[in-house]
């Protein structure tokens, strides 16, 4: 079963401005969260997590915001560049065991 | 370190063979991810080890598929006979099993299977 899921296969936006990826979860043992990001053929490398006493965590351009009580997490790209065209995952582990993923958002921003 | 290292990067084989990826894990990490990559389901968590020791497999497809990990710097997933819907990319990741951190991925094995 997806515990883990990415309901949009893909996102287009324009450069400058902000995008947004969401992410929904079914298992509420997960307490800890991160957003990877990966280029073709390229291994997927990690951009930002939370944990599941947090509701936001911004690292410069890129803010992950967790809604626990609607288990849906998003990641905000503003402003949105070029170079951050790849595909997207969202992750979900609990008790820092198993790491389970969705299937990915293709995010492209167009200049 | 030179991270994850997974071989060979490419795999070719006709259905039927047997097939084994490699993994290397990033040098004191004590947990160790095999992950299969498919359009429909992106990141398949197939199996994990913690110290070596098989957690969880329950991701792992058929009985075709095994995995072990002989010592810490070491861990194979073999596939065993290969069929065509075999064929996908096939990802290693470690971490060091404490609170909070996160995997690092290795490049891949991509495999295909005619």
């Amino acid at each position: 079963d997806q515990q883990v899921k990415q309901n949009s296969p893909s996102l287009s936006v324009q450069e400058g401005r902000i995008s947004i990826l969401n992410c929904d979860y079914t298992n509420s043992m997960f307490d800890y969260f991160l957003w990877y990001k990966k280029y073709p053929a390229e291994g997927p490398t990690f951009l930002i997590s939370i944990s599941s006493i947090k509701d936001k965590n911004e690292d410069g351009r890129f803010t992950v915001f967790l809604n626990k009580s609607a288990k849906h997490l998003s990641l905000h790209i503003v402003p949105s560049q070029p170079g951050d065209s790849a595909v997207y995952f969202c992750a979900a582990s609990s008790n820092n065991n198993d790491m389970r993923f969705g299937a990915g958002t293709r995010l492209t921003v167009k200049p | 370190d030179a991270g994850v290292i997974q071989s060979p990067r490419h795999e070719v084989t006709e259905m039927g063979q047997e097939v084994t990826l490699r993994c290397k894990p990033i040098s004191g990490h004590n947990s160790l991810f095999w992950y299969r990559q498919t359009m429909m389901r992106g990141l398949e968590l197939l199996i994990y080890f913690n110290n070596n020791v098989p957690i969880d497999d329950s991701g792992m497809p058929e009985d075709r598929f095994s995995a072990k990990m002989p010592n810490a710097s070491f861990s194979t997933l073999k596939i065993q006979p290969s069929e065509p819907r075999d064929s996908a990319v096939y990802f290693c990741a470690s971490s060091y099993r404490a609170l909070n951190t996160e995997a690092f991925f290795g490049q891949g094995t991509r495999l295909t299977v005619v």
